[in-house]
């Protein structure tokens, strides 16, 4: 079982939006504002694609959005493109007794209709 | 350009110990927390351990508590992970990544832990 609950798979149709839902505790996000996402195509690594809840890298595409409410992130994509297909994960820092630890979400599959 | 790479990965026994390297260059390498990050096969992702920047504070998942180290060498721009007492579960491609933050990760190594 993942420490930050997220849905095993959304889909959605070219152009359409789609948002993915990531669920912790007020000890990972809802306490911090260092969430993560990530896109990872498969045999690939992961690419960052949001940082600090809501923070595109450079070269990310500015239909990937991020935000946070209480103890719950969602990353929003906008304009659905068939090259978005893969898995997401999202992460969060997470105060542990008095270690500084992260923790992942076990993932969700996208799939471009 | 950031760039990490991982070596050292292979084949080992349950019990057996490795240690995984990671090459960093294109940044100030002394300036970041260095982590490594685990996933298991067809399985999600999971941070395995964490070093500051000057190796004076180390975190870990409590699963390799006791059993792996992290060090780093900032002259080498290296960062390190010495795995003992290896598990069939710790079976996995390994990836280093700076800054847990916004991390830039590296392509893997892959550890296979059977007899």
């Amino acid at each position: 079982q993942s420490a930050l609950t997220q849905p095993a798979s959304v889909s959605g149709s070219p152009g359409q939006s789609i948002t993915i839902s990531c669920t912790g505790t007020s000890s990972d996000i809802g306490g911090y504002n260092y969430v993560c996402w990530y896109q990872q195509p498969p045999g690939k690594a992961p690419k960052l694609m949001i940082y600090d809840v809501n923070n595109r890298p450079s070269g990310v595409s500015n239909r990937f959005s991020g935000s946070k409410s209480g103890n719950t992130a969602s990353l929003a994509i906008s304009g659905l493109q068939a090259e978005d297909e893969g898995d997401y994960y999202c992460s969060s820092f997470r105060s542990y007794g008095s270690s500084n630890t992260w923790v992942f979400g076990g993932g969700t599959r996208l799939t471009v209709l | 350009e950031v760039q990490l790479v991982e070596s050292g990965g292979g084949l080992v026994q349950p019990g057996g110990s490795l240690r995984l390297s990671c090459a960093a260059s294109g940044f100030t390498f002394s300036n970041y927390w260095m982590s490594w990050v685990r996933q298991t096969p067809g399985k999600g992702l999971e941070w395995v351990a964490s070093i500051n920047q000057d190796g004076s504070e180390q975190n870990y998942v409590d699963s390799v508590k006791g059993r792996f180290t992290i060090s780093r060498d900032n002259a080498e721009r290296s960062v390190y992970l010495q795995m003992n007492s290896l598990r069939v579960e710790d079976t996995a491609i390994y990836y280093c990544a700076r800054d847990m933050r916004s991390p830039h990760w590296g392509q893997g190594t892959r550890l296979t832990v059977s007899s």
